[in-house]
């Protein structure tokens, strides 16, 4: 099955300054690639995604970039303000997960912006 | 829409005990979710639903059963709950119609769970 690495498991930045988080995963098949940011005590929701046929996406201060042939994507964050701290989930869904579109979860990034 | 819900919020439960959680969503999606939450391991699938009337085995599916008897309703039982079952299960929906349609996941708020 697919499995998800995602690094660094915490990560303190200085307000203004970019964030940058990175997964791997290993099944070559996965074609979708969403994050999720969770709030303590919260629900995740997502807060980009990106499809394979993609290589870099963007949404106001956040971005996400995948490279297939290194089977690995990143979401990068910048000018990152407190209301950013968090924590940020990546997550694949493999091809072999079928028509049951199985997420499954890197192991979480806690983000701490200082002020 | 309240979009997904679910029931309880919180309850601590006894060793040996039974209980059901509840999941509810008005969005009209075909497939349900079941995660638990634990701490430094992400979010981890225990069960999930492709359309009412169906469920199949996710990653850590035992000690958990469960049934999704209404398309908006998704049941997550334990019949005899453990201490390693303490955690906070999320719910999840999506209305996928095939790839590259409808694959984001909405969860509900959580329910904490407590297994002394």
């Amino acid at each position: 099955g697919e499995n998800v690495e995602q690094h660094p498991s915490t990560l303190s930045v200085q307000e203004g300054d970019s964030a940058v988080i990175k997964c791997t995963y290993s099944d070559s098949a996965s074609n979708y690639f969403p994050w999720y940011k969770q709030e303590l005590g919260k629900r995740p929701q997502l807060i980009i995604d990106i499809r394979s046929n993609v290589g870099e996406k963007k949404d106001q201060r956040i971005a996400v970039t995948l490279n297939k042939t290194a089977k690995h994507f990143s979401l990068h964050i910048t000018e990152t303000q407190p209301e950013d701290s968090a924590v940020y989930f990546c997550a694949a869904i493999p091809i072999s997960s079928g028509s049951a579109r199985q997420l499954t979860f890197g192991s979480g990034t806690q983000l701490t912006v200082l002020p | 829409n309240a979009g997904v819900t679910q029931t309880p919020k919180f309850r601590v439960l006894k060793t040996g005990q039974s209980m059901t959680l509840l999941c509810a969503q008005d969005m009209n999606h075909e497939y349900m979710y079941w995660y638990r939450q634990d701490p430094g391991m992400g979010l981890r699938l225990i069960h999930y639903s492709v359309g009412e009337g169906t469920t199949a085995k996710g990653e850590v599916p035992d000690g958990y059963n469960v049934s999704r008897l209404k398309k908006q309703n998704f049941l997550l039982g334990l019949e005899s709950a453990a201490p390693s079952q303490t955690s906070v299960y999320f719910c999840a929906s999506t209305p996928f119609r095939g790839q590259g349609y409808g694959e984001t996941q909405y969860f509900g708020p959580g329910t904490r769970l407590l297994v002394l």
